[in-house]
């Protein structure tokens, strides 16, 4: 149980495309979503959550209309990475928070989306 | 200071030796803790998860809590090279986590 899926693994794009991310639970609904950043030999760096039906929360510096985050339903969250530069590109990786997990904080990962801006 | 210290030093060792990570954090609000483990250019996996002090264990994975000393431990005991990857430590409360910076671990057959 508890997995979460990531759409597609890999990206490559040229510089100034904009390219979507999609997170999915595929076996319990999520009402919390996140989506991280990780460089080489980096920890995971929070940059929005993700709540169902509402406007993401970002982290301080993220720029929220350079990475737009819809979270369409109970199992469904997008990344959309607009205009991207050779700087956005690193490990995307979302994370899901099973809805009936009451106080638990743990949050199941997807597998990552590597994305290179060329 | 940040909210959760991991030594990031690469740790070789052979197999069958135990394998001790550990991780410090400032922050006492947090309340729950976790190891995930990473496989190179793949998602995190959730490996243990507590929410008290003292030792629980899974297999043979061994995760140490001391809230006093706001220390936490990750041992492996017997340790196998499909043990090769990093590992995090995770401090969660109010809704969010604060991960440390992963330990590189290598277990040389």
């Amino acid at each position: 149980g508890a997995v979460v899926s990531q759409h597609p693994s890999w990206v490559i794009c040229k510089s100034g495309t904009s390219v979507k991310i999609e997170c999915r639970s595929l076996d319990f609904q999520a009402t919390t979503m996140f989506w991280y950043r990780q460089f080489p030999k980096q920890s995971l760096m929070l940059m929005a959550t993700s709540n169902e039906g509402s406007k993401a929360t970002y982290e301080q510096g993220v720029e929220k209309d350079k990475f737009l985050i819809n979270h369409a339903s109970l199992t469904l969250s997008t990344l959309t990475v607009t205009s991207a530069h050779p700087e956005d590109s690193s490990f995307y990786i979302c994370s899901a928070r099973p809805e009936t997990s009451g106080s638990r904080v743990e949050q199941f990962f997807g597998p990552g989306t590597r994305l290179t801006v060329l | 200071q940040k909210e959760v210290e991991q030594d990031p030093g690469p740790l070789s060792v052979p197999e069958g030796a135990i394998v001790s990570l550990n991780c410090t954090y400032s922050n006492s609000a947090f309340q729950y803790f976790m190891w995930y483990r990473q496989y190179s250019r793949k998602g995190p996996e959730l490996l243990m998860y507590t929410y008290s002090s003292g030792n629980k264990e899974d297999g043979r994975f061994t995760a140490q809590v001391d809230k006093s000393s706001k220390y936490i431990s990750l041992f492996i005991r017997d340790s196998q090279p499909s043990d090769s990857a990093t590992y995090l430590c995770a401090i969660g409360g109010n809704n969010r986590l604060a991960f440390g910076k992963g330990n590189q671990v290598v277990v040389i057959p």
